[in-house]
């Protein structure tokens, strides 16, 4: 039982090259969500997704676009990077509301820098 | 709006205690959270608190939640260099699908 994975761990992009980061749960959990950590700011919602083939924006989704074609996988892209993207990305899942303490499970992280 | 607050710095001796505060704004949320982080890593979830509750233990960990002035805190007994990280205070938005609001974390630096 892996839990939450990502790849990759450690990225460089030039400014409006584009890239796709992949997370991973193996705990069939419904829910999935992509964060970005910023210092000083804690973490920010980008997109996050209530099942398979459904996604909804958060609160920071401009510049990226995600897609759930399976329950495990959530994908989260850049199109075109700029520079006020580099960050550290995390992914989180967990079960819907009700069904035990809604707890988020994280991983590892994305360190990105946009050159 | 939904906004969590915390302190950004916190230096301790080892051995002490620790006391982390964090205020939320949604009273209507279900559960908080306490995750910690460690350099170089994801956030790990350390404990949560249930919101009818004013309470928690969990070993050297004490959860004190006052509902009244939506105010959490995070206590930790004989703090050791290990638990040098960044704490982060979460609630769960209250307009579903158990989006959390982070606070922008504590840096708990721990001396000899």
């Amino acid at each position: 039982n892996a839990g939450v994975t990502q790849t990759p761990k450690f990225r460089v992009l030039k400014t409006g090259q584009s890239m796709t980061l992949l997370c991973a749960q193996d705990m069939n959990h419904e829910y999935m969500y992509w964060y970005r950590q910023d210092p000083g700011m804690g973490l920010r919602l980008i997109h996050y997704s209530v099942g398979e083939g459904t996604t909804a924006k958060g609160e920071v989704p401009d510049g990226y676009n995600v897609s759930r074609l399976k329950k495990q996988n959530f994908l989260l892209g850049l199109e075109s990077a700029a520079p006020s993207q580099t960050s550290v990305y995390f992914c989180a899942s967990t079960h819907p509301a009700g069904r035990g303490t809604d707890t988020q499970y994280f991983g590892p992280g994305t360190r990105l820098t946009v050159l | 709006g939904e906004d969590v607050e915390q302190s950004l710095f916190l230096s301790v001796r080892e051995g002490d205690s620790s006391v982390i505060n964090c205020t939320y704004t949604d009273s209507s949320s279900t559960y908080l959270y306490w995750y910690k982080q460690e350099p170089g890593a994801g956030l790990q979830l350390l404990t949560y608190i249930f919101s009818n509750m004013d309470m928690k233990q969990d070993q050297r960990l004490t959860v004190l939640l006052n509902k009244k002035d939506k105010h959490l805190s995070l206590r930790i007994a004989d703090t050791q260099t290990g638990d040098s990280a960044i704490y982060f205070c979460a609630e769960i938005f209250s307009g579903g699908y158990n989006k959390l609001i982070f606070g922008a974390g504590t840096r708990l630096a721990v001396h000899p």
